[in-house]
């Protein structure tokens, strides 16, 4: 069974920095990129930032270039996103999705990032 | 990037048919076949529900059909039921790795 489980969300104030994970397991994480797509309360969804399946190319929507930091460790199967210099409208539920087949066909469960001060 | 445009809200009776629309341009929609659609129950993640335009995943009633027009992508579910009742959201890829999601579409089952 295909499984994504998140950790690392929380309360950060502004201009803080919070990593969350995404650990992997069901299938050969080193064969899929694998994405972040956040939604901010009461919002659609919008994609943040995508990985290749070595690592080596990383992509991100303008408003988070510079300041989040997408990576994947593919011995622990396990995918990140660091964030940097937060700001209240990166407040949101960040899920994490493998990419497959030109979609997101499996989602992790969400973790909300709260910045406040 | 612009989001897509979807109505905020359609509705429809069990067993009836509703289509919602997904608005783009040449440089998303329009300019690849990578149209996909999402189902959301509230506190829920998405569930992928078309890829491709037109492909459903396994699992996914064939109640539920994708289509494209110019730059206009269309999900269709026949014999609407209750549990149909939620967001969706379509999503496209737009070159240069960006993808563009619509705003979502709040589906009620009357």
């Amino acid at each position: 069974e295909v499984q994504l489980v998140q950790s690392g969300g929380g309360l950060v104030q502004p201009g803080g920095s919070l990593r969350l994970s995404c650990a992997a397991s069901g299938f050969t994480f080193t064969i899929y990129a694998m994405h972040w797509v956040r939604q901010a309360p009461g919002k659609g969804l919008e994609y943040v930032s995508a990985i290749s399946t070595d690592g080596a190319g990383t992509y991100y929507v303008n408003s988070v270039k510079g300041r989040f930091t997408i990576s994947r460790d593919n011995s622990k199967n396990t995918l990140y996103l660091q964030m940097d210099s937060l700001r209240a409208e990166d407040m949101a539920v960040y899920y994490c999705a493998r990419y497959a087949n030109s979609a997101y066909d499996y989602w992790g469960q969400g973790t909300l990032v709260t910045v406040s001060s | 990037q612009s989001a897509l445009t979807q109505p905020r809200s359609v509705s429809g009776s069990p067993g009836q048919s509703v289509t919602i629309s997904c608005s783009g341009t040449r440089s998303d929609v329009g300019g690849h076949n990578y149209v996909s659609w999402y189902q959301q129950h509230p506190g829920k993640a998405p569930k992928l529900m078309i890829y491709d335009v037109s492909k459903r995943p396994s699992g996914v009633p064939d109640r539920f059909s994708g289509s494209k027009s110019g730059n206009t992508a269309f999900l269709t579910i026949s014999g609407l039921q209750t549990d149909d009742e939620a967001d969706y959201y379509c999503c496209s890829y737009a070159g240069s790795y960006t993808w563009v999601f619509g705003g979502g579409t709040e589906l009620t089952v009357l």
